[in-house]
């Protein structure tokens, strides 16, 4: 079987802050994918990253950047200097072993303030 | 290149009714996915078609709800009939092929509710 955990439910900041999204995940297999993708008001699903679980380096693009720890089963997602136009449901999600689907976490609200 | 449509947009039904949505994926995407995301959870996968087989569909209620895929392209998912619980919005999404490595994308969904 395979988890995703969201702990924050909601987390509003004001602009320019920077912002950590946490991501926990549970899996048995040694091989698996794990996604974030960001949800705007207008609903649609955005995908913003995959990474696989023998690739544990960060990954940096523009603003945003995620650190992948095995060792702690995280997954944490950060945007720097945040936007109002940030302000979305960003879920993460993981695919694992022989599954064929995505499981996705409860996801985060993200709003920022201007 | 043009995204998944999904149409229609809203849906507002009583129970007991039936409902159709429908889905056209990316051109040449061979997967094709149906998603239901009630309000404040993630979405949950209904069921995935490889061209017009279906692959996995072990979350489907299968006592009111149906899917087709047509000729490998366009979808219809199906409700029939229609329960209170089914209120949420259905995401459909497509991917070039099945696999873990190949990420979805994601159709604006239809965001249904039952009264």
């Amino acid at each position: 079987a395979q988890k995703v955990t969201q702990a924050q439910t909601e987390i509003s900041v004001v602009e320019k802050e920077d912002v950590t999204l946490d991501c926990v995940y549970e899996t048995r297999d040694t091989t698996y994918y794990l996604f974030w993708y960001k949800q705007p008001p207008s609903g649609e699903l955005v995908f913003l990253i995959r990474r696989n679980s023998f690739d544990e380096q960060n990954e940096i693009s523009g603003r945003y950047s995620w650190n992948f720890q095995k060792s702690t089963s995280s997954f944490n997602f950060t945007i720097t200097a945040s936007q109002v136009v940030d302000s979305a449901v960003y879920f993460c999600a993981l695919t694992s072993g022989s599954a064929r689907q995505l499981t996705f976490g409860s996801g985060t609200q993200l709003t920022v303030l201007p | 290149e043009a995204g998944v449509a999904q149409s229609p947009r809203y849906k507002i039904i009583e129970k007991r009714q039936s409902v159709a949505f429908w889905c056209n994926p990316i051109s040449g995407h061979a997967t094709l996915y149906w998603y239901q995301q009630i309000l404040g959870q993630g979405p949950k996968l209904l069921i995935q078609f490889q061209n017009n087989g279906v692959v996995d569909d072990s979350q489907l209620p299968k006592d009111r709800f149906s899917a087709e895929r047509l000729k490998g392209v366009d979808s219809t998912l199906k409700i029939q009939p229609a329960k209170l619980e089914d209120s949420a919005v259905y995401l459909c999404a497509s991917s070039l092929r099945s696999g873990r490595v190949y990420e979805q994308y994601f159709g604006p969904g239809t965001r249904l509710t039952v009264t």
